[in-house]
């Protein structure tokens, strides 16, 4: 099966400019997932979707973070403005779950942000 | 926040047995163990997964113990291209992974 999808695979930005990234799952995969990860440090979990409705977006910083899943297939996650310290790889991942018949995420090769 | 307790790296010799534990003391009876790892400059890769037996894979084994308060993953024959981060993670019951800092493994020829 294909993999998740994202582009754009590099991207530097000065700060205080706006930034998109776009994430397209495996097909079918009902449960979309945004992480960030920070160089050395593990993937931190910005927000989950299921289908097109937000699960948990409790650690994404919502003043300058916006994601959104139209039709709950692909997703953009946004930042506005952008900040120094939001230079860090954007890991975008999906899921298929059926009770017991779940065995991973699967994730994408990321975005690397460097914002300057 | 991350449950699970990793060391920070340990090297393996090329062909031998790798095995790297995880702590996860707090974990309640319905946590799944998985066990990712990442390659430089890319994605999380999955593993392997377990409840409460032992699991094998083509890539590794997972042994956790009865208590389910540590696992270990036994990757069989390391070659230099297992060279990774691994994490140990406990999947919670929305379906949420939330990662540690993750072992630095270093498979040497």
């Amino acid at each position: 099966e294909a993999g998740v999808a994202q582009s754009p695979r590099y991207k530097i930005i000065e700060k205080r400019q706006s930034v998109a990234f776009w994430c397209n799952p495996i097909s079918g995969h009902a449960t979309l997932y945004w992480y960030q990860q920070i160089l050395g440090q593990g993937p931190k979990l910005l927000i989950q979707f299921q289908n097109n409705g937000v699960v948990d977006d409790s650690q994404l910083p919502k003043d300058r973070f916006s994601a959104e899943r139209l039709k709950g297939v692909d997703s953009t996650l946004k930042i506005q403005p952008a900040k120094l310290e939001d230079s860090a790889v954007y890991l975008c991942a999906s899921s298929s779950v059926f009770g017991r018949a779940y065995y991973g995420y699967t994730f994408g090769s990321g975005t690397r942000l460097t914002v300057v | 926040d991350a449950k699970t307790t990793q060391p920070p790296s340990m090297d393996c010799a090329e062909g031998r047995a790798a095995n790297l534990p995880c702590n996860h003391s707090t974990i309640s009876g319905n946590e799944y163990v998985y066990w990712y790892r990442q390659i430089h400059s890319q994605g999380p890769q999955y593993i392997i997964h377990g409840l409460k037996n032992n699991e094998t894979n083509e890539m590794a084994s997972l042994i956790i113990t009865e208590d389910r308060k540590s696992s270990t993953l036994i990757l069989p024959h390391a070659t230099l291209r297992d060279t990774a981060v691994y994490y140990c993670i406990l999947r919670s019951n929305d379906y949420k992974l939330s990662f540690g800092a993750g072992t630095t493994v270093t498979v040497r020829a």
